[in-house]
């Protein structure tokens, strides 16, 4: 079992639709969770940490955990194509100073 | 502030040259690393530098050598490299180097080995 797993996709929505990007690990000691958008060509830009079980809201942007699962999710309301991108799921066990990374899901946000 | 500076922004070099890839931030933060990204591949981790000093090395070749000089200068030195080891070359900084941290990239240096 990969440590991080998420849907390749590709993922595509219309535009202003709800799109729903999930995310398994198999570590149980993991504890804390991050978002990532990478846009073609370029570096990857943080959008949500969430260390809590629950979810935790940022403008457009929830991320959900549930520990119990193992599953972490992120949802983007009001999708834009600006959104297009793929957005990889990092992992983080307590006590280590790495990130594992999933191997990211590709978003298509059509207008 | 989350900005994390790289230099330079693209690098070609030969098999037999030596060049160093230079990552600065300014943000007080005291863990540091270096990341290799392959076209449609996640980042892989290759070096974490926590306070200054190197604690995490992937197995990563000596032919990449990487140096910490002060707290908010990350180097890597390549030497002799291959053409396989043309990537995105990722530096990231975080407050420290605990878990409960976010870490945030900076633009990456594109490499090419010719």
């Amino acid at each position: 079992q990969k440590e991080v797993e998420q849907n390749s996709g590709p993922l595509s929505v219309p535009e202003g639709a709800i799109a729903s990007l999930n995310c398994t690990y198999s570590d149980r000691g993991s504890q804390s969770f991050f978002w990532y958008r990478q846009y073609s060509g370029k570096s990857p830009e943080l959008i949500m940490s969430i260390y809590s079980n629950g979810d935790k809201e940022d403008g457009r942007f929830t991320a959900q955990l549930n520990k119990a699962s193992q599953y972490v999710s992120l949802l983007i309301r009001d999708s834009q194509p600006s959104d297009s991108a793929t957005y990889l799921c990092a992992v983080r066990k307590g006590g280590s100073e790495k990130l594992v990374f999933g191997k990211g899901t590709k978003l298509t946000v059509n207008p | 502030d989350t900005e994390v500076t790289q230099t330079p922004k693209h690098l070609v070099m030969g098999m037999t040259n030596k060049k160093s890839l230079k990552c600065e931030q300014h943000m007080g933060h005291r863990a540091m690393y270096w990341y290799k990204q392959k076209a449609k591949k996640p980042p892989e981790l290759m070096f974490v530098y926590s306070y200054e000093k190197l604690s995490i090395n992937e197995s990563v070749p000596s032919r990449f050598s990487p140096e910490c000089p002060n707290s908010s200068l990350l180097n890597l030195h390549l030497h002799a490299l291959q053409p396989e080891d043309s990537a995105l070359y990722l530096c990231a900084s975080s407050q420290d180097p605990g878990s409960r941290v976010e870490q945030y990239f900076g633009p990456g240096t594109r490499l090419l080995v010719l």
